[in-house]
C-alpha cells in the first residue's frame, strides 16, 4: 500500500465550481499534514497546513480525519489560476515529508 | 516567506560526468536540508536527509556513493551526482527546514538531462 494515496484526476471544472480532493495515508504515527500546490515544471509551494479541527484559508478548506487517516481539500469558486497539481503531504516520522502523486486540477472559462 | 535557491536550474551533460547541485537557504539557517527527485508524472521521492556537520541519511534504494551530499554550513548543502547516466535524468529539488518551524521551503529545482 502506498504511503500517501490520491486520486490523480484530472479534474476538469468550469470557473466558479467547487471541487474536492481526497487523500489517504498509511502511517498512523504521522503528526503533520499539508497540502502543497505544484505548477507545471516548478517546485511545490505550501498551500496550507491541515489541522484536526479543520481549517480554512479564503476559498480553501482542509479537513483531517485521523481515525480514517483521511485528508481533504475543498476549493470553492474555482479560478483559472487554481489550475495546478495539488499534493497531499504527510510527515513520515521526524522531519521527512512523504508526498502523494498529486491530483491535477484544470479550471476552464 | 523564506527563500531557498538552487543552482544550476538546468544541466545537460554527457554520460559519465559528475554534476554538482547547490542548495542555499538565503534568509534563515537550515539545520536540516532534504533532497528529492521527481520523475515525470510521479511524486517527489525523498532521496536523503542532510544535517549540518554530519553524514547524510539516505533512503532505501538510494546509492550513497553515487549521490554525494555535503552539508558544510547552515545555509548550504550540495548534491553531486557522480558518473551520471541517462536514467539519472530527473528533476532534483532540495528543501530546507527552518529550525524554528516545521515548515519546509523548497528550492526551484534543477532539471538534469544526461545524454
Amino acid at each position: 500500500r502506498k504511503e500517501v494515496e490520491q486520486d490523480p484526476g484530472p479534474f476538469n471544472v468550469p470557473e466558479g465550481a467547487t471541487v474536492a480532493f481526497n487523500c489517504t495515508y498509511s502511517n498512523s504515527a504521522s503528526q503533520s499534514f499539508f497540502w502543497y500546490r505544484q505548477d507545471c515544471r516548478k517546485e511545490p509551494k505550501l498551500l496550507m497546513s491541515v489541522y484536526s479541527s479543520g481549517n480554512e484559508d479564503g476559498r480553501f478548506t482542509a479537513q483531517l480525519n485521523r481515525a480514517s487517516q483521511y485528508i481533504s481539500l475543498l476549493i470553492r469558486d474555482s479560478k483559472l489560476s487554481d489550475s495546478a497539481t495539488y499534493l497531499c503531504v504527510v510527515n513520515g516520522g521526524g522531519a521527512a515529508l512523504i508526498f502523494g502523486k498529486g491530483t491535477t486540477l484544470s479550471v476552464s472559462s | 516567506g523564506a527563500v531557498v535557491s538552487q543552482h544550476p536550474s538546468w544541466v545537460i551533460c554527457k554520460s559519465g560526468t559528475s554534476v554538482k547541485i547547490e542548495c542555499r537557504s538565503l534568509d534563515f539557517q537550515a539545520t536540516t536540508m532534504f533532497w528529492y527527485r521527481q520523475f515525470p508524472k510521479q511524486s517527489l521521492m525523498l532521496m536523503a536527509t542532510s544535517n549540518e556537520g554530519s553524514k547524510a541519511t539516505y533512503e532505501q534504494g538510494v546509492e550513497k556513493d553515487k549521490f554525494l551530499i555535503n552539508h558544510a554550513s547552515l545555509t548550504l548543502s550540495t548534491l553531486t551526482v557522480t558518473s551520471a547516466h541517462p536514467e539519472d535524468s530527473s528533476f532534483y529539488i532540495c528543501s530546507a527546514r527552518d529550525g524554528r518551524a516545521e515548515t519546509q521551503y523548497f528550492g526551484p529545482g534543477t532539471r538534469l538531462l544526461v545524454l
